[in-house]
Order: structure tokens, then C-alpha cells, then sequence
């Protein structure tokens, strides 16, 4: 079955850090590709997408790559920002069926 | 912009209780969905319905109920609550396609007692 893979962390950085978060996915066909971030207290909110191979999803400074020969999607971030401590979750959504299938998440804490 | 939107946010119930967990959301999606998150577990997926009158179990069936009698709602139903169900639950909706994203609401946090 489908299947993501993240480093469940958690991460601690310093402000203005270059941030790496990894995931792997298994899956059949050619999923979608997703990242969420979670504030605390908050819902899950779409941080950025990728719905085929070699796109390049971006938003707020964050940015992943589609990338079909590793099949990863690895969230990166130049400098961080105390702002961005959350948890953040790795997702796809296949082309055969509807559902979605998340990671474990990851929780990032910025320290000033 | 309403999006999803989910009541109670909050609800303590005693073991054997019974509730539902009310979801609508107003962008016309035909997919909706529910979670519940635990700790060190994610998202796991309880029920989904991809229109209204249907609907099909995800990972974690089990004490749960859906029914999809319209578009917007997508009601959980706990018939006889258990600490186990003890959780945040997530509401969700999508375009049914396979490049739309999910939108999710507040949360509902639940205690079982």
C-alpha cells in the first residue's frame, strides 16, 4: 500500500537556520505531493503542493521537490524563523483512489 | 470564508456515552473526511464519503458512524464512547480529483471518561 516516511524529529534550530525536513514516499502510479503545517493548538493548513514529477512547490519561503527517481519531497527552508515552530506533515494523494496518507509529522522548535 | 467548520470544539463525555461530531464545510466538495490525531500516531483515517449517499471506512472504522445526506455535512457519530476514542478529531474536505488538496477544520477535542 501507500506508504510516507518523514524524520519525526523534533528538530531544534536557531533563527536564520537552514532547514532540511525529509520524506520518502511508496506509492503506486503518481501521487500528489503535500506538505501541511500545524501551529499549535490549530488545524492542519497546506504549507505547499507538487502534483507531478520535477515541479516545485513553494510558499512563505518554504520550497519541495517533486523528485520521481527518489520518490521524495523534501521541505527545505533557507532561514527559519521562530515563527515557523510547528509540526509539519508529509503527504500524498494517489491517482487511483481519493484518500490521502500522511507521515508521522515533524515538529520543528526555532529558538531566538 | 467559512471553509470547514466543526462543533464542539470541546466535549467531555463518561464511557458508554453516546455523541455526534458535526462537520460542514461550503466549497462544494464532494470528498470529506475524518481523522483522528494522537500522539505519536499522525493522522489516521476513520471514515470518508466521496458524495453525498456514499460512504466507505478508512484505517480506524471501529465505534465510529458517518452518513452523508448532503453535500456540506458530514456528521461522526461515537454510539457508545470508550477512553480509547479519546483524541483530536480533524474534519477534512477536497475536489474530488487527484491533485486537489485537503482543507481541514478546527479540530474537536474530545475526552472520555
Amino acid at each position: 500500500g501507500n506508504s510516507v516516511t518523514q524524520m519525526e524529529g523534533p528538530v531544534t534550530l536557531s533563527e536564520e537556520a537552514f532547514l532540511t525536513i525529509n520524506c520518502t514516499y511508496t506509492a503506486t502510479g503518481y501521487p500528489s505531493l503535500f506538505w501541511y503545517v500545524q501551529y499549535p493548538g490549530e488545524g492542519l493548513q497546506l504549507l505547499l503542493k507538487a502534483t507531478k514529477a520535477d515541479d516545485k512547490g513553494s510558499n512563505k519561503g518554504f520550497e519541495a521537490t517533486y523528485r520521481k527517481e527518489t520518490t521524495s519531497f523534501h521541505l527545505e527552508k533557507g532561514s527559519v524563523q521562530v515563527s515557523d515552530s510547528a509540526v509539519y506533515f508529509c503527504a500524498l494523494r494517489d491517482n487511483y483512489g481519493q484518500n490521502f496518507v500522511f507521515g508521522p509529522g515533524t515538529r520543528l522548535s526555532v529558538l531566538p | 470564508n467559512a471553509g470547514v467548520t466543526q462543533t464542539p470544539k470541546f466535549q467531555v463525555l463518561k464511557t458508554g456515552q453516546s455523541m455526534t461530531l458535526q462537520c460542514a464545510q461550503d466549497m462544494n466538495h464532494e470528498y470529506m473526511s475524518w481523522y483522528r490525531q494522537d500522539p505519536g500516531m499522525g493522522l489516521r483515517l476513520i471514515h470518508y464519503s466521496v458524495g453525498a449517499g456514499i460512504t466507505d471506512q478508512g484505517e480506524v472504522p471501529n465505534g465510529y458512524n458517518v452518513s452523508r445526506s448532503t453535500t456540506e455535512d458530514f456528521p461522526l457519530r461515537l454510539l457508545s464512547a470508550a477512553p480509547s476514542q479519546t483524541s483530536v478529531y480533524f474534519c477534512a474536505s477536497s475536489r474530488d480529483d487527484d491533485t486537489g488538496e485537503l482543507f481541514f477544520g478546527e479540530g474537536s477535542r474530545l475526552t472520555v471518561l
